[in-house]
Formats: structure tokens, C-alpha cells, sequence
């Protein structure tokens, strides 16, 4: 089983959609969690970062983490065409390591397409 | 100012070349990353500088080499590479556990 799950997609929807975006992992030791949003051959962008479980709301969207479930989501209300780009969730741990610094481990990433 | 900056954004490459990535950034973050990453695939960790000390992904071959000038720098060498290194490669910071922050990448290709 891999460390984080998630679905590539791709996934397209009308503009104006609710957009749900999903990540599951294994390791229960995770504590930090972080969705990032990457166009087309550019760096990703941090969107939303969540220590622990609960809900973060920034505008339009929406970051949860269930920790019993090991189950995270970004909600993306009244999508935009501009919101096309792949979807990237992250997530790390104190005392996970690589090489001496906290390791970030990173879902496959989802491609989102909102059609106009 | 949560930005990283990479320079340059395109380099194109001989097997034969040395060149080099340039990083900044104002953070004052204490750890630096390099990433590799291949077309629809997720950000491949080569190496981490934290607090200015070297880590290093075992599996990054010696022909990618970093150095850290300092807290705010990042510098990846590169001589002989491979066309199958082509890809973009990514700078990002962060205080540690927290979120990283990246740049927007340099694509490389060795021709």
C-alpha cells in the first residue's frame, strides 16, 4: 500500500461546480497536511495547510482532515475555468525523515479541468 | 513575501555542458530543497540543506551537485547530464515540518 493515495483523474466539470478532490494515506504518524495547486509546467503553489484534523476555509476553498478515517479533501465552491491545474496533496510528520529534515510526502496529484 | 525565486526559467544543455540552478529566498526559512519533476508526476526529493547541512537522496547521481552559499541561497551544478534528466526542477524552502513553499521551477533539457 503506498504511503498516499490519490486519484489522478482526470476530472472535468462545468464551470460553477462543487469540485471535490480526495486523498487517503496509510501512516497515522501524519500531522501536517497541505494541498497544492500546480499549472501547467510551473512550480506548485501552496493553497491550503492544515495541522491536524478539522476544516480550513480560504474564500472558495475548503481543506478537511479526518485523521481517523486518513482521509483528507479540498472542496472548491463555484468552480472557475481558472481553476484548471493539477491538484497535488502533501502531507508530513515530526520525526519523519529523509536525509535529515522532515520528508513531504506527495499524492500522485488529480488533474482538474472546470469547462466554461 | 512567501515567494522563492529560480533562475533560470528554461536551460537547454550539451551532455558535455557544466551549468547551473540559482535559489533565493527571504524567509527566513532554515531548510532547502532541490525536486526533480517528470511530466505528470509528483515532486521527486534530491537533496535538503537544513540549517546549511547537506542531506542527500542516496539514489541522485554525482553528476547533480548542490551547494548552499548561504541560509538564503540554493545552487544545483550540473555537468555531463543525460537526456533523461530533462525535466523541471524545483527549489522550495520551509521552517521544517511546516508548509513549503516553491518556486516556479527551471525546465531543463539536455540535448
Amino acid at each position: 500500500q503506498k504511503e498516499v493515495e490519490q486519484d489522478p483523474g482526470p476530472l472535468s466539470v462545468p464551470e460553477g461546480a462543487i469540485v471535490s478532490l480526495n486523498c487517503t494515506y496509510s501512516n497515522s504518524a501524519f500531522q501536517y497536511f497541505m494541498w497544492y495547486r500546480q499549472y501547467s509546467r510551473k512550480g506548485p503553489e501552496l493553497l491550503m495547510y492544515t495541522y491536524s484534523s478539522g476544516n480550513k476555509e480560504d474564500g472558495r476553498f475548503t481543506a478537511q482532515v479526518d485523521k481517523s478515517s486518513k482521509y483528507i479533501s479540498l472542496f472548491i465552491r463555484d468552480s472557475q475555468p481558472s481553476d484548471s491545474a493539477t491538484y497535488l496533496c502533501a502531507m508530513s510528520a515530526e520525526g519523519l525523515t529523509q536525509g535529515g529534515s522532515e520528508k513531504l510526502v506527495f499524492g500522485k496529484g488529480t488533474k482538474l479541468t472546470v469547462n466554461p | 513575501d512567501t515567494e522563492v525565486t529560480q533562475t533560470p526559467k528554461h536551460l537547454v544543455m550539451g551532455m558535455t555542458n557544466k551549468k547551473s540552478l540559482k535559489c533565493e529566498q527571504h524567509m527566513g526559512h532554515r531548510a532547502m530543497y532541490w525536486y526533480k519533476q517528470k511530466a505528470k508526476k509528483p515532486p521527486e526529493l534530491m537533496f535538503v540543506y537544513s540549517y546549511e547541512k547537506l542531506s542527500i537522496n542516496e539514489s541522485v547521481p554525482s553528476r547533480f551537485s548542490p551547494e548552499c552559499p548561504n541560509s538564503s541561497l540554493l545552487n544545483l551544478h550540473l555537468h555531463a547530464l543525460q537526456p533523461e534528466d530533462s525535466a523541471l526542477y524545483l527549489c522550495a524552502s520551509s521552517w521544517g515540518v511546516s508548509e513549503a513553499f516553491f518556486g516556479q521551477g527551471t525546465r531543463l533539457t539536455v540535448v
